[in-house]
């Protein structure tokens, strides 16, 4: 298996600058996360999918993150319109309900940078 | 607020010792504890999962729950230069949060040659 695909790998852009993250899950997988990753504030997930629905977003920094999953094998996490403060490593990730119940399994993350 | 928390560190210890981590969490309902490995500029790996009370051992890793006392630990023995990383202990599988995991911030591992 591939494991999570992320893409970009790296994004640099400017305030006020529409920003899309992708992300492709494990295949089969049935739960979908999104995460940020800074020095000063850890990881922190910003929300999480089950079965393509968003089920809880409480994490979502503000307006200007939304999320979607239209398809059990892709999800974006766009930010419009991006601020310096939002630079920061996103991961994605995603897991199975089962036997191995929780093991979430992480993407290479997205490196943003905002200037 | 459901809590993880770690000792930032950073954990300098020589190689070939053991390395000891540790972890304690906030919500008793928690059914599921993880230990996951960072690089730098990497994404987390997962190094060890354990569910049940008492030890858990994969190769040179052993990892220890107390569900009592709310406490989580991870063992690195003959530890290695290639061990040094961030290591983050995660918590889930409660009532109320579902499959969501809470990550503690991290305790870094230095393992000196």
């Amino acid at each position: 298996d591939a494991g999570v695909i992320q893409s970009p790998r790296h994004e640099v852009t400017e305030m006020g600058q529409e920003v899309t993250l992708r992300c492709k899950p494990i295949s089969g997988h049935d739960y979908l996360f999104w995460y940020r990753q800074t020095m000063m504030r850890g990881l922190e997930l910003l929300i999480y999918f089950n079965n393509n629905v968003p089920i809880d977003d409480s994490g979502m920094p503000e307006d200007r993150f939304s999320a979607k999953m239209p398809n059990a094998s892709f999800s974006t996490l766009k930010i419009q319109p991006s601020e310096p403060r939002d630079s920061a490593v996103y991961f994605c990730a995603s897991s199975l309900v089962g036997v191995a119940k929780n093991i979430q399994y992480f993407g290479a993350g997205t490196r943003l940078s905002v200037l | 607020q459901k809590e993880v928390e770690q000792n930032s560190g950073p954990l300098s210890v020589p190689e070939g010792a053991i390395a000891s981590l540790n972890c304690t969490y906030s919500d008793r309902g928690s059914q599921s504890f993880f230990w996951y490995r960072q690089y730098s500029g990497k994404s987390p790996e997962l190094i060890m999962f354990i569910y049940s009370n008492g030890d858990k051992e994969d190769g040179r890793f052993t990892a220890q729950l107390n569900k009592a006392s709310q406490y989580v630990s991870l063992l690195i023995r003959d530890s290695q230069p290639s061990d040094s990383a961030t290591y983050l202990c995660a918590a889930g599988g409660t009532m109320e949060y579902g499959n969501k995991l809470v990550f503690g911030a991290g305790t870094i591992l230095r393992v000196k040659s």
